[in-house]
């Protein structure tokens, strides 16, 4: 395993709720990402930092914030949920400095009602 | 922009079949490419890479080789196990700051005694 542990593992809410899932890292790893994983897209990268406070959107930004204070944390907010945002959730890590392999955490299923 | 294609599943193979699934990817430059692997209930992992033209990645008998002239890096193993039904995903190297890779919708093999 990679050391990333992603809480909650489920979580069900309702349209219009903030939601907040974090990512936690033991591998004190440079890069950290969210991606979305849902059928016929497969994983698509909503935002990544690349330092403590140094963070930067994706390709499915909109809707979502994260944050970065310490390095072995990385939290993903949605403001305000909608059911466009049920999807399962993966956290990923790297080394970076060109090393591009990832290594993912279990995942978040979130349900909006 | 950078991309990925990859072979629309499901698949289904008897065990000790061959497998095939095709990937092909769009790009500038030279990108490093990967497949990913993810079991139920699991998070992506790495199954094998390559970085550069003519390479071949190979890992638990499964193999893939970049072809620049084809623009392609279809996975193969010669005799497939039940163990071996997950999701696949094709990706590619961003080569940019962000160590970003670029994933292929999946294609999820199930493999029959």
């Amino acid at each position: 395993d990679a050391g990333i542990t992603q809480s909650p593992r489920h979580k069900v809410t309702e349209t219009g709720t903030p939601v907040t899932l974090r990512c936690h890292q033991t591998e004190n790893h440079r890069y950290m990402y969210w991606y979305r994983q849902d059928p016929g897209h497969g994983l698509r990268l909503i935002h990544y930092s690349y330092g403590v406070k140094d963070t930067d959107k994706g390709e499915v930004s909109d809707g979502y914030s994260v944050s970065r204070s310490k390095t072995e944390d990385f939290l993903l907010t949605l403001e305000s949920a909608t059911s466009s945002q049920t999807s399962v959730y993966f956290c990923a890590i790297s080394l970076g400095g060109g090393e591009e392999k990832l290594f993912f955490g279990s995942g978040t299923q979130l349900s909006v009602l | 922009g950078d991309s990925v294609t990859q072979m629309e599943g499901p698949v289904t193979l008897s065990e000790e079949a061959f497998l095939t699934i095709n990937c092909t990817y769009t790009a500038t430059g030279y990108p490093s490419l990967f497949w990913y692997v993810q079991y139920p209930g699991e998070g992506l992992q790495l199954l094998l890479k390559a970085t550069k033209a003519d390479d071949k990645g190979s890992n638990k008998g499964f193999e893939a080789t970049y072809r620049k002239e084809t623009t392609s890096f279809h996975l193969e193993k010669g005799s497939v196990q039940v163990s071996d039904s997950a999701v696949y995903f094709c990706a590619l190297g961003g080569q940019t700051g962000a160590n970003n890779l670029f994933f292929g919708t999946g294609t999820r093999l199930t493999v029959i005694p």
